[in-house]
């Protein structure tokens, strides 16, 4: 199915290490996006990338990074994951960053000990 | 600035009766407004959207908001609930590029 895939679903990190979440989508779309979503605070934008070759930051940029690696693979790493980054994260798409609604993946299920 | 804010941060209703979730919303120009809902460990789905056309809009599943300027609101309706709809739904405004999210509304169904 078209769409957006986001992988792993589930990881469990220690403090201190790294791990990259990985989504990629097969739309053809210009934008992506990562949010990460914590109870009682709706989703909240970490960074974006417009076009391949372009990346921002959004609300929440602090403890990460992206690589837009081409047009269809988005990347999230965690340098150094601390507890404050138990979340759950959502990968997101759209043809172009203008008011159009957002295609999201599954999410990945975060959990820093 | 563009914010949203939801009401209520949960909302219980019966199989068949109506569902009314509350949205309000600021915004300093004619805003893009959307509802996207979310089921248990589900990715998020758009319900609908408004975007400066028909006041009155219809989405999926039996769906729909009516967005209303001189309230400033963007409330969503159902007229009879199903069991199904039971979920967490995320009134959202578009501000230049970025979505801002509401806080949700976990919304329960009982039979």
């Amino acid at each position: 199915n078209a769409g957006v895939t986001q992988t792993p679903k589930f990881q469990v990190l220690k403090t201190g290490q790294s791990m990259t979440l990985q989504c990629a989508q097969d739309m053809n779309h210009n934008s992506m996006y990562w949010y990460r979503q914590d109870p009682g605070m709706g989703l909240r934008l970490i960074y974006y990338s417009a076009s391949e070759g372009t990346t921002d930051k959004g609300e929440v940029p602090n403890g990460y990074n992206v690589s837009r690696l081409n047009k269809r693979e988005f990347s999230l790493r965690l340098e150094s994951a601390a507890p404050s980054q138990t979340s759950v994260y959502f990968c997101a798409t759209t043809q172009t960053d203008t008011i159009r609604s957002r295609t999201f993946g599954s999410g990945t299920r975060l959990t820093v000990v | 600035a563009q914010s949203v804010t939801q009401l209520d941060s949960h909302v219980s209703v019966s199989e068949g009766t109506p569902v009314l979730l509350r949205c309000n919303y600021s915004s300093s120009y004619s805003p893009s407004l959307f509802w996207y809902v979310q089921h248990p460990n589900k990715g998020l789905q758009l319900l609908l959207k408004y975007t400066s056309a028909a006041t009155l809009v219809k989405g999926i599943n039996g769906f729909e908001a009516e967005f209303k300027k001189s309230e400033t609101s963007f409330h969503l309706t159902k007229p009879s609930a199903h069991m199904s709809d039971a979920a967490e739904y995320f009134c959202v405004v578009v501000a230049g590029t970025a979505l801002i999210f509401g806080k949700g509304t976990t919304l329960s169904v009982s039979s």
